[in-house]
């Protein structure tokens, strides 16, 4: 099957930077997302990456290597509401499929 | 709007319950996608529609049985659940099936089978 992997938990300070971190099997999937849940609610999207490079959006950036499988997302100036679940999710080549990976679990601390 | 609208937001039925799902968007998106979350896990993809047509079934069981009416209705019918059911569904919605639409989600039903 197709994996995606992430960190299970990461904890940062308020004020700071952290870079949650997301590998994949390279072949299969086209384009890479990112989303975040807060606990009890839906996902929202957060950005996508299809080339390699970095997609910058507000506090938030994406990077995306496609020979290496690999994609990160960047969260600037923390606060206190970016305490959520993180999600990567890869894009099938072929079919509208999004395979999400199990979720980074963020807690910002002041 | 850029509002996915789901109803109810909780259900609870027995196992010989037949019940369904609504889900709706005015967004004029023309994929619409049913997803199942169990808790502390990710969604996991159940449905596709795309142009009012089903066009992706990760093998769900026949219990679940979706469908679209028109390009703004999603619809999930439910007969003969499990316990092992219950979760939060999600419908999200796209502009198309091309690569680069990302997907807005709905706020979800939190479905308990008794």
């Amino acid at each position: 099957g197709q994996n995606i992997d992430q960190p299970t938990e990461m904890t940062a300070t308020e004020g700071a930077i952290v870079q949650i971190n997301c590998t994949y099997q390279t072949s299969g999937f086209n384009g890479l997302f990112w989303y975040q849940q807060h606990a009890g609610e839906a996902p929202t999207f957060l950005s996508y990456n299809v080339l390699d490079g970095l997609e910058e959006k507000g506090r938030f950036s994406s990077f995306l290597s496609r020979s290496k499988g690999y994609s990160y997302l960047l969260l600037k100036e923390l606060q206190m509401k970016d305490s959520a679940s993180y999600l990567c999710a890869g894009r099938m080549e072929y079919g509208n499929k999004l395979v999400f990976g199990a979720g980074t679990i963020l807690r910002v601390k002041s | 709007d850029t509002e996915v609208t789901q109803t109810p937001k909780h259900l609870v039925m027995g196992m010989t319950n037949k019940k369904s799902l609504k889900c709706e968007q005015h967004m004029g998106h023309r994929a619409m996608y049913w997803y199942k979350q169990k808790a502390k896990k990710p969604p996991e993809l159940m449905f596709v529609y795309s142009y009012e047509k089903l066009s992706i079934n990760e093998s769900v069981p026949s219990r679940f049985s979706p469908e679209c009416p028109n390009s703004s209705l999603l619809n999930l019918h439910l007969h003969a659940l499990q316990p092992e059911d219950s979760a939060l569904y999600l419908c999200a919605s796209s502009q198309g099936d091309r690569i680069s639409y990302e997907q807005y989600f709905g706020p979800g039903t939190r479905l308990t089978v008794t």
